[in-house]
């Protein structure tokens, strides 16, 4: 079935520091790729999507690209700030009807 | 999009007793989802509910310990029965409007549930 791997955690930075987390997923076709994030005590917000391949989604300072050749979808910032400490999830899916498949999800840490 | 309003926000029960989260969406929206998330681990899915017809569940989750409600397109609850310890999680509703779009989907606030 459909599924999707991110990097396991915590992810430890400094402000400032560059940010990457991986995620690639397995899918029966194109779904479409989101990225949520959980701050503590709250639920999942949207952080970013992209519906198709090549699409790059991008918002507060964080970016991922939809990468097909390579089932990736990596969530990147050029400069974390103590405020983005979260959970950041990767999911699949979209289609009409049909639950996101998350994944384990990852637990950022930023020190100042 | 869609604001989901979930309630209530946390609760601490008794084993035994049985808890109802209500999840209020503000616009019609034909799936509606109920996930828990257990704490430090990922979400997963509990069970799908369309409005009209009865709740579809996932593998490990049954109708008599997670009834499902679904009266109409903006409203659903859940309710975890006959509760243990092992209940103890965060239960999140979510929706995905759009009809037959590819979209995201939106979530509610969460309920954290404690089981003493």
């Amino acid at each position: 079935g459909d599924s999707v791997t991110q990097m396991e955690g915590p992810v430890t930075l400094s402000e400032e520091a560059f940010l990457t987390i991986n995620c690639t997923y397995t899918a029966t076709g194109y779904p479409s790729l989101f990225w949520y994030v959980q701050y503590p005590g709250e639920g999942l917000q949207l952080l970013l999507k992209a519906t198709k391949a090549d699409d790059k989604g991008s918002n507060k300072g964080f970016e991922a690209t939809y990468r097909k050749e390579t089932t990736s979808f990596h969530l990147e910032k050029g400069s974390v700030q103590v405020s983005d400490s979260a959970v950041y999830f990767c999911a699949s899916g979209g289609q009409a009807g049909t639950a996101l498949i998350f994944g384990k999800g990852t637990t950022l840490s930023v020190s100042s | 999009s869609a604001v989901i309003s979930q309630k209530p926000s946390r609760d601490i029960c008794q084993r035994g007793t049985s808890l109802t989260i209500q999840c209020q969406v503000d616009s019609q929206v034909t799936m509606m989802f109920w996930y828990r998330q257990q704490p430090g681990q990922s979400l997963t899915l509990i069970a799908t509910a369309n409005q009209g017809s009865e709740a579809t569940y996932e593998s490990g989750f049954v109708i008599d310990k997670f009834p499902i409600s679904r009266p109409n397109l903006t409203f659903s609850t859940l309710t975890v029965s006959n509760m243990s310890p092992e209940d103890s999680s965060i239960y999140l509703c979510s929706a995905t409007p759009g009809g037959g779009r590819r979209t995201e989907a939106f979530f509610g606030q969460g309920t954290r549930l404690t089981v003493v």
